[in-house]
């Protein structure tokens, strides 16, 4: 299975700012999975991207699939983003087994 | 509305005792799976099932079994050989496989064995 690493792990930001979070991964995939996970445990899928960009309202994902590597950006943040960020990867034979999981980045944005 | 439920939200267990975790989607989804999240850990695949009657394991499934009998339901048990059964488990299910699918998740149970 893949090992996904995000970092940073924690982050607290002022409203308004632009977010950054990093995903490296270390072998083949299908696809690559960015999830929100609020409070309350639900999760929910942002974005799932094979290949260069994908952007939602403030959200944009980005992918460099020669180096192993996504970035998932906030502009202009806002406090009710605060929630954990989720990597996750879908194998190179199409995700038919189930994601492999980073751990999660915990962002916090304060007003 | 289409989505995939989770019953209970909360369940607690004494040790010892089996327990089943229920997961229906009526999102008309040909693959689920069952993962388990804990404290500073990402989610790890416990079993997955890309068709009625069939399932695979995954990552974690010692201690854990399942069941497909109708393609909108995937209940998991975890059992008392499960060593530490105490976390929060995640339902969730896709178009199809064998190819990338969005994966959309219930709102999770959280159990607490003691």
């Amino acid at each position: 299975k893949n090992e996904v690493e995000q970092s940073p792990q924690n982050l607290t930001a002022q409203e308004g700012e632009f977010i950054t979070i990093n995903c490296s991964y270390s072998v083949g995939i299908s696809a690559l999975h960015w999830l929100q996970q609020h409070p309350g445990g639900g999760i929910v899928s942002l974005f799932m991207l094979s290949s260069g960009k994908k952007k939602h309202g403030r959200l944009i994902a980005t992918i460099n699939i020669q180096e192993k590597h996504s970035s998932l950006h906030i502009t202009a943040s806002h406090p009710r983003d605060s929630a954990v960020y989720i990597c996750a990867v879908s194998s190179s034979g199409g995700g038919a087994d189930g994601l492999t999981f980073g751990k999660g980045t915990h962002l916090i944005i304060q007003p | 509305d289409g989505g995939i439920t989770q019953s209970p939200k909360y369940l607690f267990r004494k040790e010892g005792q089996n327990v089943t975790l229920s997961c229906e989607q009526n999102l008309n989804h040909d693959a689920m799976y069952w993962y388990r999240q804990d404290p500073g850990q990402g989610l790890r695949l416990i079993y997955y099932s890309q068709i009625v009657n069939d399932f695979q394991k995954g990552d974690i499934a010692e201690g854990y079994s399942v069941s497909r009998e109708k393609k909108e339901s995937f209940p998991l048990t975890v059992t008392s050989a499960q060593k530490n059964p105490t976390a929060f488990y995640l339902c969730a299910s896709s178009i199809g496989s064998g190819y990338p699918y969005e994966q959309y998740f219930g709102p999770g149970t959280r159990l607490t064995v003691t």
